[in-house]
């Protein structure tokens, strides 16, 4: 089937806009996560959600950054405020189970192509 | 600090040859698993290896564990010029809750020249 989808691709604001970036994962993944990757590095985590909750958001920088899972399929990662330093590629990814230790199929977190956040 | 380091940061060899990368980690792993990245965009899902294995193989890929020493390598054969890009290891780390974050190195930015 499809792969995980971004949208949009590219995003171009102004300083102090509010943002929102749609990350529709592969179908039947029940986890989904959240990546920022910034030029020359590799990617950093954001927020990971199993099912609908988010299990673990110890990556998210600050308040300024929020993500919702309402239905447990799509995620829309927000951001208020927008400040330079946002400005990265901000990669969404998905496995078919979030629990270690079963197999490696289940656990392979498949990635997206991105959105390339550029604030000015 | 990333949990894995990825050595060196730049390689280029010529089409034909083989690509050794090598990935160093602090702490306890569940798994250990290598990306590719054309382009700054989407990774590319290579290989994954539990923290019970040694050794895996996949196509031209060979990938090799060592939890003794906190290190995994990357073995390309036979380079082709379609195997430029960065890659990344990735560890998903043991224990601590719902820790299923994967936590990458610096990348190791690959040239196979034709």
């Amino acid at each position: 089937g499809a792969g995980v989808s971004q949208t949009p691709s590219n995003k171009v604001t102004e300083k102090g806009k509010y943002v929102e970036l749609r990350c529709d994962p592969i179908s039947g993944h029940t986890a989904l996560y959240w990546y920022r990757q910034s030029l020359g590095q590799g990617p950093e985590f954001l927020i990971y959600f199993q099912g609908t909750g988010a299990a673990d958001d110890s990556g998210l920088p600050n308040d300024r950054f929020f993500a919702v899972r309402p239905e447990g399929s799509v995620s829309t990662l927000k951001i208020q405020r927008t400040e330079r330093g946002d400005s990265a590629v901000y990669l969404c990814a998905s496995s078919l189970i979030g629990l270690a230790g079963t197999s490696p199929t289940q656990e392979t977190q498949y990635f997206g192509p991105g959105t390339r956040l550029l604030v000015l | 600090s990333q949990q894995g380091e990825e050595d060196p940061q730049a390689l280029s060899i010529q089409e034909g040859e083989n690509a050794t990368m090598n990935c160093s980690y602090k702490t306890s792993i569940n798994n250990l698993q290598w990306y590719r990245q054309n382009s700054g965009r989407g990774l590319v899902h290579l290989i994954l290896i539990r923290s019970n294995e040694r050794e895996k193989h996949s196509g031209r890929l060979r990938v090799t564990l060592d939890t003794s020493k906190k290190s995994s390598s990357l073995l390309i054969t036979a380079s082709r010029a379609a195997d430029t890009a960065s890659y990344f290891c990735a560890t998903d780390v043991r224990g601590g809750g719902s820790a299923r974050q994967l936590t990458f190195g610096s990348g190791t930015q690959l040239t196979v020249l034709p």
